[in-house]
């Protein structure tokens, strides 16, 4: 087991609800990430928080809404999803200073399926 | 746009074969390269390259970087069947974010 929680670990969802993704990170660090992993497909970026501040959004749909509210805390707000968001979705940590953030701690992610 | 290629795509072999994962990049103002190794569930980490030529090494893993040829491989020796894995490079840059590539599924049959 990481440093880092997510729950739900697996998710079923209809495309009108509303939930919500939670990460939790044990590790002291202070940057925190969501990625998405498609089958077939790389791991995406979706969206990043250095010190609770968003940083990166990588053209990320509005249904899917990031909030930070502490360097140890993550969630991913979901709504109104289509069946092409089905994935599992991995939060991430790691230590981040002016010159670089390299290694990131990931959690075991939450498999999301949109029906 | 930041771009790691992974090959070989998959990758089927037999206990006690030797394997080598290639990952090339093209990474604006490149800082480090990284491996994973993702069973399951979440990727773990695996080594951190910086430096081209310095060979990193972890039991029968071990990875070395190139940087003036742009590439990392990641050998793993002796495998076992707990070597089954989709094995992730990543490369991080000026962006300080990781691209990641497609990753390598290995195989490895009793």
């Amino acid at each position: 087991e990481t440093g880092v929680t997510q729950t739900p670990r697996h998710l079923v969802m209809g495309m009108t609800n509303k939930k919500s993704l939670k990460c939790e990170q044990h590790l002291g660090h202070n940057a925190m990430y969501w990625y998405k992993q498609s089958a077939k497909k790389p791991l995406e970026l979706m969206f990043v928080y250095n010190f609770k501040e968003q940083t990166e959004n990588n053209s990320v749909p509005s249904r899917f809404s990031p909030e930070c509210p502490n360097s140890s805390h993550l969630f991913l707000h979901l709504h109104t999803l289509q069946p092409e968001d089905s994935a599992l979705y991995l939060c991430a940590s790691s230590q981040a200073n002016d010159r670089a953030s390299y290694e990131q701690y990931f959690g075991p992610g939450t498999r999301l399926t949109v029906t | 746009e930041d771009k790691v290629v992974q090959s070989p795509l998959s990758l089927v072999v037999h206990e006690g074969d030797t394997v080598t994962l290639n990952c090339s990049y093209e990474v604006t103002n490149f800082r480090s390269l990284l491996w994973y190794k993702q069973e399951k569930k979440a990727p773990t980490f695996l080594f951190m390259l910086t430096s081209s030529g310095i060979e990193k090494k972890s039991g029968r893993l071990s990875s070395i970087l190139d940087k003036k040829e742009l590439f990392s491989i990641l050998n793993i020796t002796a495998t076992q069947t707990g070597d089954s894995a989709v094995y992730l490079c990543a490369g991080t840059g000026s962006a300080r974010q990781l691209t990641f590539g497609s990753g390598t599924q290995l195989t490895v049959l009793p």
